[in-house]
């Protein structure tokens, strides 16, 4: 079945600091890869995705590559600000399933 | 404004006192799901439905039931509840097809069964 596994947290940055978030994937076929972000107190919100192999989504200063050959799906931001501090989800969606990384709480700190 | 909500957002209860929590949403969806979320366990799915009175289990599904009479709503009911199924409960929507992905999902439901 499909897996995700992402970077143990929790991860503490100061602000402007460069943010990467690993995720990798297991899957059969091509699934697409999501990242949501959970603000305290809230739900989840899709932050970006990609559909295809070298697709690279985008969203508020986030990026991340759907990468095949690794089966990867990192998440990277140039300069973080303390409103990025949530916990953040990989995704994939799979044989008509989505499935959820454990969560990365990340802290920015001024 | 297009949104999911949920009710009651915290509940404290008893073993075996049923409970309901509702779940509605604003976006004439047809897909409807539950998670709980429990700590370095993720996101882990309860029950979904495809459309009204089509129910299925995920992989979590013991110890709840839900029921989908109306398109708009997908209450989640704990007929005896026990500690543990303490935990953060979301309810979450979306269209049919790959953009069931793109998954809408409400505030969180804390509960402690005590």
């Amino acid at each position: 079945g499909n897996s995700v596994t992402q970077m143990e947290g929790p991860v503490t940055l100061s602000e402007e600091a460069f943010l990467t978030i690993n995720c990798t994937y297991t899957a059969t076929g091509y699934p697409s890869l999501f990242w949501y972000v959970q603000y305290p107190g809230e739900g989840l919100q899709l932050l970006l995705k990609a559909t295809k192999a070298d697709d690279k989504g985008s969203n508020k200063g986030f990026e991340a590559t759907y990468r095949k050959e690794t089966t990867s799906f990192h998440l990277e931001k140039g300069s973080v600000q303390v409103s990025d501090s949530a916990v953040y989800f990989c995704a994939n969606f799979g044989n008509e399933k989505l499935t959820f990384g454990t969560g990365t709480r990340l802290t920015i700190i001024p | 404004e297009a949104q999911v909500t949920q009710n009651p957002r915290y509940l404290i209860t008893v073993t075996g006192k049923k409970l309901t929590v509702t779940c509605s949403q604003n976006m004439n969806h047809e897909y409807m799901s539950w998670y709980r979320q429990d700590p370095g366990l993720g996101l882990r799915q309860i029950y979904y439905s495809m459309n009204v009175e089509v129910t299925d289990k995920g992989d979590v599904p013991e110890g709840y039931k839900v029921s989908r009479k109306e398109k708009r709503n997908f209450p989640l009911i704990l007929e005896s509840p026990s500690p543990n199924q303490t935990s953060l409960y979301f309810c979450a929507s979306s269209l049919l097809g790959q953009a069931r992905a793109a998954q809408y999902f409400g505030p969180g439901t804390r509960l402690l069964v005590l």
